[in-house]
């Protein structure tokens, strides 16, 4: 049964700095594994889809790569800026059907 | 990009009352649709998939006869919750079935 973890559960940090975010899964054979920021109160804005053949995925500041092997996710978030602050999803889609497997999230905390 | 629209973004009703929260795919035709429900800072929970001209496929645990779901065209599902008691207030998204699993922007149930 696939399992996804993330780890920390909450963080806060200064602004300015880089931040990595983390996502396990316990079954290697996933179909992809995607990034979404909630923010309180709100839905899910998709930030980064990372298909299985993939070993990572940028857009702007924000870089997600994927282990399978090892059955990691990192999120990179460079340059933090007080915005960033939101909790960050990780989801995997374990095969071809559509039902995605999410973690718990991590709450980012940008100090100004 | 594809839009999911959700509404109403906050409701507040009595117990014992119902109420139907409708979730639209507004550029795209979704044949599968999502149904979430998320407890406060917990993640996401599959309540059920919502499946255009068919009955929807609810998780275990997830009452039927309480949360009646219908998909009667490819860009509109809706979400019932009837007899409503204070323990169904929560937060509840849907999405849409598409490779990138675009989220409606969630409805807060508050059951009084």
């Amino acid at each position: 049964k696939q399992e996804v973890t993330q780890i920390p559960a909450a963080l806060s940090v200064p602004e300015g700095e880089n931040l990595v975010l983390n996502c396990s899964f316990t079954d290697s054979a996933i179909y992809n594994l995607q990034w979404f920021r909630q923010d309180p109160g709100k839905g899910l804005t998709s930030l980064l889809l990372i298909q299985s053949s993939q070993r990572e995925q940028t857009s702007g500041r924000l870089n997600a790569s994927l282990d399978k092997s090892s059955g990691r996710s990192t999120l990179y978030i460079a340059a933090s800026q007080p915005g960033d602050s939101a909790t960050y999803l990780c989801a995997v889609r374990p095969g071809s059907n559509y039902q995605l497997i999410w973690g718990a999230g991590t709450k980012l905390i940008i100090k100004p | 990009g594809a839009v999911v629209s959700q509404h109403p973004s906050r409701v507040i009703c009595k117990s014992g009352t119902s109420v139907k929260i409708e979730c639209r795919s507004l550029d795209f035709q979704a044949t599968t649709m999502f149904w979430y429900r998320q407890f406060p800072k917990q993640s996401l929970m599959l309540m059920a998939t919502s499946n255009e001209g068919s009955k929807a496929t609810y998780e275990q645990g997830v009452e039927k006869d309480k949360f009646l779901i219908n998909h009667a065209s490819l860009t509109l599902s809706t979400l019932t919750v009837t007899s409503a008691h204070p323990e169904d207030s929560s937060f509840y998204i849907c999405s849409a079935g598409d490779s990138g699993y675009t989220f409606g922007s969630g409805t807060r149930l508050t059951v009084v």
